[in-house]
Formats: C-alpha cells, sequence, structure tokens
C-alpha cells in the first residue's frame, strides 16, 4: 500500500518550545493531508485537514494558532505545535488518501509521539 | 457517515480464525465499510474494504451480509501480530474531495499464545 513517513517518530521538549513534526506521503501526491491526536486509551480524533496551497480547517476546539499547519508541497505537510506544554503530549498521526471517486482509501503514517516536560 | 458498534475486546487462539463483527445497521447506500487495525503505538493501518459484495486479499476477507447491515472481518490465521485494536468504519463516497476517517473505539483483539 501507500506510505506516509512522519518526522520525527518521538520527541522529548520543554514546556513553552515548540516542535514541528512532517508528514510526507513517500510514493504519491497528497493534496489532502489529516492530523489526528490519540491521547493515551483513547481513540484517534481529528485535529485539522491540510490543503496543498491553501489555509488548513481544524476541527472544532482545536487552536489554529497553536497548531500551525503548513501544505507547502504535494507530498509534504507539517504541524508546528506551539508553546507547547504538558497537556499537549500525545501521539500525532497524519494521513492521506489514494486514489479517487468514489472514495479514496486513507493511509497513516506511523505516528510521532510528543512528551512535553 | 452511519455509526457502528463493535465488541470492546475479543481473544483468539493463536492459528485460529479471529472473527471481528461489526453492526452498522444505518448504513446508506453509497457508504462502503472500511476495517483498520491500529497495533500498539502505531498508526492505523489499513485492510480491507467493500460495499456489498464479500471482499479478500492478502491480510483479511471482509463478509457483509445481505442486507449490508452488519460485517465480520475475519483473520484466517491469527498470529500473535495481529493483536491490535481493529476499526470497523462506515464511510461515504465523494464527488471528488478526500475525507476524514472518523474513528470509534473498536474493537481490542488479544491474540493468545
Amino acid at each position: 500500500g501507500a506510505v506516509v513517513s512522519q518526522h520525527p517518530s518521538r520527541v522529548i521538549c520543554k514546556s513553552g518550545t515548540s516542535v514541528k513534526i512532517e508528514c510526507r506521503s513517500l510514493d504519491f501526491q497528497a493534496t489532502t493531508m489529516f492530523w489526528y491526536r490519540q491521547f493515551p486509551k483513547q481513540s484517534l480524533m481529528l485535529m485539522a485537514t491540510s490543503n496543498e496551497g491553501s489555509k488548513a480547517t481544524y476541527e472544532q476546539g482545536v487552536e489554529k494558532d497553536k497548531f500551525l499547519i503548513n501544505h507547502a508541497s504535494l507530498t509534504l505537510s507539517t504541524l508546528t505545535v506551539t508553546s507547547a506544554h504538558p497537556e499537549d503530549s500525545s501521539f500525532y498521526i497524519c494521513s492521506s488518501g489514494l486514489g479517487g471517486a468514489p472514495l479514496e482509501t486513507q493511509y497513516f503514517g506511523p505516528g510521532t509521539r510528543l512528551l512535553v516536560l | 457517515d452511519a455509526k457502528t458498534t463493535q465488541p470492546t475486546s475479543m481473544d483468539c487462539a493463536e492459528g485460529r480464525a479471529a472473527n471481528l463483527p461489526c453492526n452498522h445497521s444505518t448504513i446508506s447506500g453509497n457508504e462502503y465499510v472500511y476495517w483498520y487495525r491500529q497495533i500498539h503505538s502505531q498508526g492505523p493501518q489499513y485492510i480491507i474494504h467493500g460495499l456489498k459484495n464479500n471482499e479478500t486479499n492478502e491480510m483479511a476477507s471482509l463478509i457483509i451480509t445481505e442486507d449490508r447491515k452488519s460485517s465480520t472481518l475475519i483473520l484466517p490465521h491469527a498470529t500473535l501480530r495481529d493483536t491490535a485494536v481493529y476499526y470497523c468504519i462506515v464511510r461515504a463516497t465523494n464527488s471528488g474531495g478526500y475525507q476524514k476517517v472518523t474513528f470509534g473505539i473498536g474493537t481490542k483483539l488479544q491474540v493468545i499464545p
């Protein structure tokens, strides 16, 4: 299947710093990518939809100024957690779709585990 | 997208078939059934999807009832590496745009040696 990569796989940072997570589609072009967050023992929750060349669309309750998304190319989307705090510690996962109508299949990255001290 | 109902957890003996049920009684005619799994500390992995016909690939088989109100994912010979949370998801077709995947709680499958 299609491959989606993420970097870094895990990161530890101090409270108040910013962290950038990269999501790449390795063998296909991705005009749309999705960013999810998963807290321990919970399911994945969609944070935002990343669109190449335009502004991201954020889900209700997700602060767009805190979670900055940049989708500058067809193979790369980045999520920057600004002024991270311990409550931002989570597992961040991106995905992208392959194929077209009637329905594409979403493929997920391996995830990035963020720990904010 | 239609809501799905899955058992919270299941056990399966190694080497036996794992049958994971999913109810989607409110599914619409243009909605597909998708299955993903998430092994601990990894991103979700696509397994299989179908509309109304049974489907099989190298990972699993998907059996969809004739009325499409339920389905069963079958792992024919479960191994310890199949221990994961399995998500049954119903997704509508789209007119060309990409759609997010909405995850429920899923079924925690424990394969026992």
